[in-house]
């Protein structure tokens, strides 16, 4: 069974330009989220998407923004790329109600 | 305050060491608890979750939830060099979707 993949691996953006960044949930998981983890502050919750809908946010501008697809992949969109926003994005998976995700490797994300 | 509290270490011990990593957490609405480990450039992966108060043990990894004192701990026995990693706590409400992650403990086993 595929786990989560996540594309790119790496991607190095320009302040002040937009990234995006994929995800493929486990086959059947209709649940995705997506974390930042920035050096030093832990994971830190960004957005949870299931069946289509966005159905939490965490405390972030929004200009972080993303979106489910029919098949259950997800993109999260970053507008107006800042400094800060380099860190290692996951994307994890379930099956909703699930008591744990399944992460996929992360996409680093430089802003230079 | 965070909702996840966990020391950052880095915390490093000699092979066949037992090693305690811990936890608090002030939201008294978690129920499920979590252990993750993370290896260098890999995304986390499961290693434990256990419901409520209590022990759960698999093979050298025991993870204890105290709720009375909002405390969560992972015990390794016999630790590796491969246990070398970063270990982080998580908590999750009753019906609720949202693992809330403490900061992650760096670990190393030295041979």
């Amino acid at each position: 069974e595929a786990g989560v993949t996540q594309s790119p691996t790496h991607l190095i953006k320009t302040r002040g330009q937009q990234a995006t960044l994929r995800c493929s949930p486990i086959s059947g998981h209709t649940s995705v989220y997506w974390y930042q983890q920035a050096l030093g502050l832990g994971l830190q919750f960004l957005l949870w998407y299931d069946e289509g809908e966005e159905r939490n946010r965490g405390n972030f501008p929004p200009r972080f923004s993303g979106r489910q697809f029919p098949n259950y992949s997800s993109e999260l969109n970053v507008n107006a790329l800042e400094l800060e926003d380099s860190a290692l994005y996951l994307c994890a998976s379930s099956l909703f109600g699930d008591y744990g995700y399944t992460f996929g490797s992360g996409t680093r994300l430089t802003v230079v | 305050q965070k909702e996840v509290e966990q020391d950052p270490g880095p915390l490093s011990v000699p092979e066949g060491a037992i090693v305690s990593l811990n936890c608090t957490y002030s939201n008294s609405a978690f129920q499920y608890f979590m252990w993750y480990r993370q290896y260098s450039r890999k995304g986390p992966e499961l290693l434990m979750y256990t419901y409520s108060s209590g022990n759960k043990e698999d093979g050298r990894f025991t993870a204890q939830v105290d709720k009375s004192s909002k405390y969560i701990s992972l015990f390794i026995r016999d630790s590796q060099p491969s246990d070398s990693a970063t270990y982080l706590c998580a908590g999750k409400g009753q019906g609720a979707q949202k693992l809330v992650f403490g900061q992650g403990t760096r670990l190393t086993i030295n041979p």
